[in-house]
């Protein structure tokens, strides 16, 4: 079974630039996540799909930040513009359970904006 | 406060000892608790999982949940200089299901 896929690896921008980081969650898997890992911290849900609809976008700051997943597969999380606070690793998840108790991750995508 | 807190380490062992990792919550609504294991440049990857309290074993690792007193453990026997990793607990509550993570804890085991 092939795990979660991101693209790309890293990321370099300049601050007020956009961003697009891509990913495919597991065959099958309905409900998908991204979250934020700044070094030394535990990743932090920004939103949750379940299907093609958003169950929870509550921490997503939304002035800058828009994802979305046409087809309830594939994922699409946006920067624009990027700020310096933005650098981190933006990770995607996904999971079969209801409870969201087995979510399986993706590499990550490790932005760094300059 | 943090709803799920985690000493970050670094935690540095020999090989063969037994580590203990460890972390408390807040949030009484949590039901399911969660292990991952992050390599430096990697996903987390989910290790296991326990439902309310109690343990669960999984060959060298053992999961312990004590509700009562809030407080989450991971046992990892006869340790590896593979097992040096970052690992990571992490908890939801019914209806919840994004997880709510620690800060992670470092775990260096010496060859």
């Amino acid at each position: 079974e092939a795990g979660v896929a991101q693209s790309p690896r890293y990321k370099i921008i300049e601050k007020r630039q956009s961003v697009a980081f891509w990913c495919n969650p597991i065959s099958g898997h309905a409900t998908l996540y991204w979250y934020q890992q700044i070094l030394g911290q535990g990743p932090k849900l920004l939103i949750q799909f379940q299907n093609n609809g958003v169950v929870d976008d509550s921490q997503l700051p939304k002035d800058r930040f828009s994802a979305e997943r046409l087809k309830g597969v594939d994922s699409t999380l946006k920067i624009q513009p990027a700020k310096l606070e933005d650098s981190a690793v933006y990770l995607c998840a996904s999971s079969f359970t209801r409870d969201g108790y087995e979510q399986y991750f993706g590499p990550g995508t490790r932005l760094t904006v300059t | 406060q943090k709803e799920v807190e985690q000493d970050p380490g670094p935690l540095s062992v020999p090989e063969g000892a037994i580590v203990s990792l460890n972390c408390t919550y807040s949030n009484s609504a949590f039901q399911y608790f969660m292990w991952y294991r992050q390599y430096s440049r990697k996903g987390p990857e989910l290790l296991m999982y326990t439902y309310s309290s109690g343990n669960k074993e999984d060959g060298r690792f053992t999961a312990q949940v004590d509700k009562s007193s809030k407080y989450i453990s991971l046992f990892i026997r006869d340790s590896q200089p593979s097992d040096s990793a970052t690992y990571l607990c992490a908890s939801n509550a019914p209806g919840r299901r994004a997880l709510t993570f620690g800060s992670g804890t470092r775990l260096q085991v010496q060859p």
